[in-house]
């Protein structure tokens, strides 16, 4: 079956705009989580979803806010970019067992913001 | 609150060695644990997970890991390496209840030596 599908895999922008990063999650899964991965920081819980409601949330500012719709694809936004923004965002599905089961990983939005 | 701890950053060995990346965790409560693998531009891959079952649990690729609670520990092992395995190697923690989120260690590079 298809996996976690993220769009687009490369991103640049400009300080000061705003962006949109979409994920596909596997069939059947309803929870979809964000990382954040950085060199410096590594990797971060930004959110999570499950059947579009917002469960759980990182220590982000509120630039960084998401969505979930009713077939489960999540999109995340990020406002306002900072250079500081520039990373490679995962997101993640899991079926109904949740972490015993484990998080499929995309491949990933590379954002570099200049 | 968790946290996970991987000792060195770069990890090299000879192919047909043995592999052991190291992770040691904090949690107050009972954890799941578990090791993912990065190989450049892609997404993290699931490697094996400690739910609370079999306290040695064997993954994909070759690899294992023993949870010991007395030593906090959850080292990744693999009795020979093949170059293939040359990647980012992430421990992780979750609590068996509670945030469904992950709390990822800092990252190991394994390179292979031919």
């Amino acid at each position: 079956k298809a996996g976690v599908t993220q769009t687009p895999r490369y991103l640049i922008k400009t300080r000061g705009q705003q962006v949109t990063l979409s994920c596909s999650p596997i069939s059947g899964h309803r929870s979809v989580s964000w990382y954040q991965q950085t060199p410096g920081q590594g990797l971060q819980f930004l959110f999570e979803y499950f059947s579009e409601t917002q469960r759980n949330k990182g220590n982000f500012p509120g630039r960084f806010s998401g969505r979930q719709f009713s077939n489960s694809r999540s999109e995340m936004n990020v406002s306002t970019l900072e250079l500081g923004d520039s990373a490679l965002y995962l997101c993640a599905s899991s079926g109904t067992g949740g972490l015993v089961s484990g998080y499929t990983f995309g491949s990933g939005t590379r954002l570099t913001v200049v | 609150a968790q946290s996970v701890t991987q000792l060195g950053s770069h990890v090299s060995v000879s192919e047909g060695a043995l592999v052991l990346l190291r992770c040691n965790y904090s949690s107050s409560v009972p954890p799941y644990l578990f090791w993912y693998v990065q190989y450049p531009n892609q997404g993290l891959q699931l490697l094996l997970k400690y739910t609370s079952a079999a306290t040695l649990v064997k993954g994909i690729n070759g690899f294992e890991a023993e949870f010991k609670k007395s030593e906090t520990s959850f080292h990744l092992t693999k009795p020979s390496a093949h170059m293939s395995d040359a990647a980012e190697y992430f421990c992780a923690v979750s609590l068996i209840q509670g945030a469904q989120k992950l709390v990822f260690g800092q990252g190991t590079r394994l390179t292979i030596n031919p």
